[in-house]
């Protein structure tokens, strides 16, 4: 089945800078790739996602790049701030229509 | 409908007690979702339903472990014979189903089991 490796586990930043989060998957049918941020006590909410027919997306600040041939796929928070900072878990959607299969996940702490 | 709802909160329970948890997915939404996530892990995939159907199981989920969801709306997990490695956060999540494949889940809450 799918499996998801996501680095780093913790990634301290001081504030402004550029976080770089990545993961890899190996099942190369997988066609859906999203982003999860969790703050302490509270749910995952999808921040960004992309399709395996799209290379790269922007959303304000956020931006995830796929790179299909090589399995891996990228999150990257421009001019980061202190309420970045959160668990951060990416995800990977084997064929069809089949359960997310998540990686465990990469604290960021943001150091004003 | 502001979003999935789960309940409970938390719940605290002896070994070998039965506990029931219940989830609520947005309305409109026809798939759901269980997961697992214990500290430092990302959510671990559980089980899940297309309306009232189960559709997969995962190797994770002992025979201790059942799921419903009878009308294609909320859905129960119970879990048997409760044991100390059962202690985590049972998040639930929903989406819908498009064109294009699944959108992204909306996570609930979550359920924090304690087994003591």
């Amino acid at each position: 089945g799918e499996n998801v490796e996501q680095h780093p586990s913790t990634l301290s930043v001081q504030e402004g800078d550029s976080a770089v989060i990545k993961c890899t998957y190996s099942d190369s049918a997988s066609n859906y790739f999203p982003w999860y941020k969790q703050e302490l006590g509270k749910r995952p909410q999808l921040i960004i996602d992309i399709r395996s027919n799209v290379g790269e997306k922007k959303d304000q600040r956020i931006a995830v790049t796929l790179n299909k041939t090589a399995k891996h796929f990228s999150l990257h928070i421009t001019e980061t701030q202190p309420e970045d900072s959160a668990v951060y878990f990416c995800a990977a959607r084997p064929s069809g229509n089949t359960p997310l299969v998540f990686g465990k996940g990469t604290r960021l702490s943001v150091i004003a | 409908d502001t979003g999935v709802s789960q309940d409970p909160r938390h719940k605290i329970t002896k070994r070998g007690q039965n506990v029931t948890f219940r989830c609520d997915p947005i309305s409109e939404h026809n798939r759901l979702y269980w997961y697992r996530q214990t500290l430092g892990q990302g959510p671990e995939f559980l089980t899940y339903f297309q309306n009232e159907a189960q559709l997969e199981k995962s190797r994770l989920l002992s025979d201790r472990f059942s799921a419903e969801r009878p009308k294609g709306s909320f859905s129960t997990l119970e879990i048997q014979r409760t044991e100390q490695g059962d202690s985590a956060m049972y998040l639930c999540a929903s989406n819908v189903l498009l064109g294009q494949g699944a959108g992204g889940y909306t996570f609930g809450s979550g359920t924090r089991l304690t087994v003591v």
